[in-house]
């Protein structure tokens, strides 16, 4: 079945960069939409980015355009997000989705979330 | 962009009761709405895509309806294990939004 496993958050200055990586079991990577969503401490969902099933359209939240970026490795069926210049509302639990296209992208599947804590 | 509300953002409901939670989009999104559960420190999880297409696995109690700008979710008989917060989420044009949540919990 679908499993998706986030790692690489943690506590990171302000202006620094993470890299935050989601191992994909259970299907490819390389044939499925995939996408980032955080959860600030309290708050509701919030869609980061986006990359389509064949890679060749990434997409991004305003909030997080020119600094975070979506990509994928397919040999090591792993979907990663570059963040960097990171700011204090950075801070949030990062889920990783695998998304699918109905007219719509759809949510079906999703990890159970890594923590960035952006702090001085 | 899409903006989405939820109404209410939240509810107490006894067990067994009716629960209804509206979601509205600023421009019509023909039938491309979807609804999640998430309870707490976990991650969410697809009931309803496409407006009222139930997620395979999914409890029958919950249903979805509605289609343009204006959208229900209902849980037809309330049930303990449903404590949570409802968010729903449209795609539109490179931008994904999901609603602000609507928290139920028991009275």
């Amino acid at each position: 079945q679908v499993q998706l496993v986030e790692s690489g958050g943690g506590v990171v200055q302000p202006g620094r960069s993470l890299r935050l990586s989601c191992a994909a079991s259970g299907f490819t990577v390389s044939s499925s939409g995939m996408s980032w969503v955080r959860q600030a401490p309290g708050k509701g969902l919030e869609w980061v980015a986006l990359i389509s099933d064949d890679g060749n359209e990434k997409y991004y939240a305003d909030s997080v355009k020119g600094r975070f970026t979506i990509s994928r490795d397919t040999s090591k069926n792993t979907l990663y997000l570059q963040m960097n210049s990171l700011r204090f509302e950075d801070t949030a639990v990062y889920y990783c989705a695998k998304i699918y296209w109905s007219g719509s992208y759809v949510f079906p599947s999703w990890g159970q979330g890594t923590l960035v804590t952006v702090s001085s | 962009d899409i903006q989405m509300t939820q109404s209410p953002s939240s509810l107490s409901a006894s067990v067994g009761d009716r629960v209804t939670i509206t979601c509205q989009a600023s421009q019509g999104i023909s039938n491309f709405l979807n609804w999640y559960q998430q309870k707490p420190g976990k991650a969410p999880k697809l009931l309803i895509y496409d407006a009222s297409n139930l997620e395979t696995g999914v409890p029958s109690r919950f249903s979805g309806s509605g289609s343009g700008t204006d959208f229900t979710f209902t849980i037809s008989s309330l049930q303990p294990e449903d404590i949570a917060t409802y968010y729903c989420q449209q795609y539109d044009y490179r931008q994904v939004t999901f609603g602000p949540g609507t928290k139920v919990d028991m009275k």
